[in-house]
């Protein structure tokens, strides 16, 4: 089946810094969705995004989908406590209204 | 707007014991979706209905796991019996279930511990 591999795994970053991390599949994708879970707590959609070169922004949150459309990268910029959490990205595996998701990257912040 | 409700939050069972879990999807959602989070790795599809049809359930193990949603609306996931490797967060998620978005919303999930 489809596989997605986000990268890095984890990162430790300072309070201020920014935050690049990216997603990878082994197929072609049409849509890419990008979330975040807090521990204790279900994804919460971040980003949706429908078009090959496509860069949408979210606050301080910028997704691009990837010319290829086998990858998607996730920008956080002036990072904060308060984005301490696992980011997922996740894209449709065949079938109606079905997602796979990635293997995740857990970012903590240090204040 | 309400959100997706789980209940219960947690649950420790001991292996071969049965435990269910409930979920009321976001009102007018027809997708419902059973995901099994195992610590580390992101959310595994177990099941998706369609109002109250099943659409996918490739990914459930059906020898122990069951699901239903009798009135197309909330949804109960049944393990019956559970082994050690059931432990896990199982998280509940709802969409329209129209045109071509995938955006699922998901509830905060249940967290099973078998011991």
């Amino acid at each position: 089946g489809q596989q997605l591999n986000q990268s890095p795994q984890s990162m430790f970053i300072q309070e201020g810094e920014d935050v690049s991390m990216n997603c990878t599949s082994s197929s072609i994708f049409n849509t890419w969705l990008w979330y975040k879970q807090d521990p204790g707590e279900g994804p919460v959609l971040l980003i949706a995004l429908y078009k090959a070169g496509e860069l949408t922004s979210n606050g301080r949150l910028t997704a691009q989908f990837g010319i290829t459309r086998k990858d998607s990268f996730l920008n956080i910029s002036a990072s904060i406590p308060s984005d301490v959490g696992i980011y997922f990205c996740a894209g449709p595996s065949g079938g109606y209204q079905k997602v796979t998701f990635g293997t995740g990257t857990k970012l903590q912040v240090i204040p | 707007e309400a959100g997706v409700a789980q209940s219960p939050r947690y649950k420790i069972i001991e292996k071969r014991q049965s435990v269910a879990f409930w979920c009321n999807p976001i009102s007018g959602h027809a997708t419902l979706y059973w995901y099994q989070q195992i610590l580390g790795q992101g959310p595994k599809l177990l099941i998706q209905f369609q109002n109250n049809g099943v659409v996918d359930d490739s990914q459930l193990p059906k020898d122990r796991f069951s699901a239903e949603r009798l009135k197309g609306v909330d949804s109960t996931l049944k393990i019956q019996p559970a082994k050690l490797e059931d432990s896990a967060v199982y998280l509940c998620a709802s969409s329209l279930g129209r045109g071509g978005s995938n955006e699922q919303f998901f509830g905060p999930g249940t967290r099973l511990t078998v011991l």
